[in-house]
């Protein structure tokens, strides 16, 4: 089935630890994104790619790693996780060219830092 | 501070009645999505609206865009149970999406 599957679906974490939240899509899509998302603030972009081997930052993507070494995989890493990292990520992805960034999302990855 | 702000932030309605969430920005957009969330799950993509005025209907499910492109509207016509979820609107421009922060609709039964 096409779509975008990330791992783990859930982590708790201890703070100061390094995690990497996986996302791969088989799609074909050029862009892919992270997103994290809180109660009452709606999903904000940490980094985006638009095509493999290309990164972006987003919103907010202090204390966030981001590779794109192939069209399908866009991984996140968080190099020292502190308790304010705790969110649920979706990893998304869109054929952005020539149509208007209409996005898939993943299910989500949820991620408890303690 | 949102890009894009949602209104009413929460909505609960009895099974058969309408409702109408807003989605307001002081920024012209490209385009602007609706996606919906369930609990769990990632958003799904519901429709894009581009052209100013644009109205565009899915089922019992109506939107539409503003003449300037800065705000837009979801409107339900009889709510159902399943019509339960996170709605999230989303603008578009140089290829990325700014989201709303959602507006929660709960349809009773």
């Amino acid at each position: 089935i096409a779509g975008i599957t990330q791992a783990p679906t859930s982590q708790i974490l201890a703070a100061g630890r390094r995690m990497t939240l996986r996302c791969t899509q088989d799609m074909r899509h050029n862009a892919m994104y992270w997103y994290r998302q809180d109660l009452g603030l709606g999903l904000r972009l940490i980094h985006y790619s638009n095509t493999a081997g290309t990164t972006g930052k987003g919103e907010v993507p202090d204390g966030y790693s981001v590779s794109r070494a192939n069209t399908d995989d866009f991984p996140l890493t968080l190099a020292s996780a502190v308790p304010s990292q705790t969110s649920v990520y979706f990893c998304a992805s869109s054929d952005s060219v020539g149509g208007y960034n209409e996005q898939f999302f993943g299910p989500g990855t949820r991620l408890t830092v303690l | 501070t949102q890009l894009l702000e949602q209104s009413p932030q929460f909505l609960s309605i009895q099974e058969g009645e309408n409702l109408t969430v807003y989605c307001n920005s002081s920024s012209v957009f490209s385009s602007l999505q609706w996606y919906r969330q369930e609990p769990g799950e990632g958003p799904v993509l519901l429709v894009t609206v581009v052209t100013g005025g644009e109205v565009k209907k899915l089922k019992r499910l109506t939107f539409q865009f503003g003449d300037a492109r800065k705000d837009s509207s979801l409107h339900i016509t009889a709510a159902q149970p399943g019509d339960t979820g996170l709605y999230l609107c989303a603008g578009s421009n140089d290829y990325k999406l700014s989201f709303g922060a959602g507006t929660t609709v709960t349809v009773r039964a």
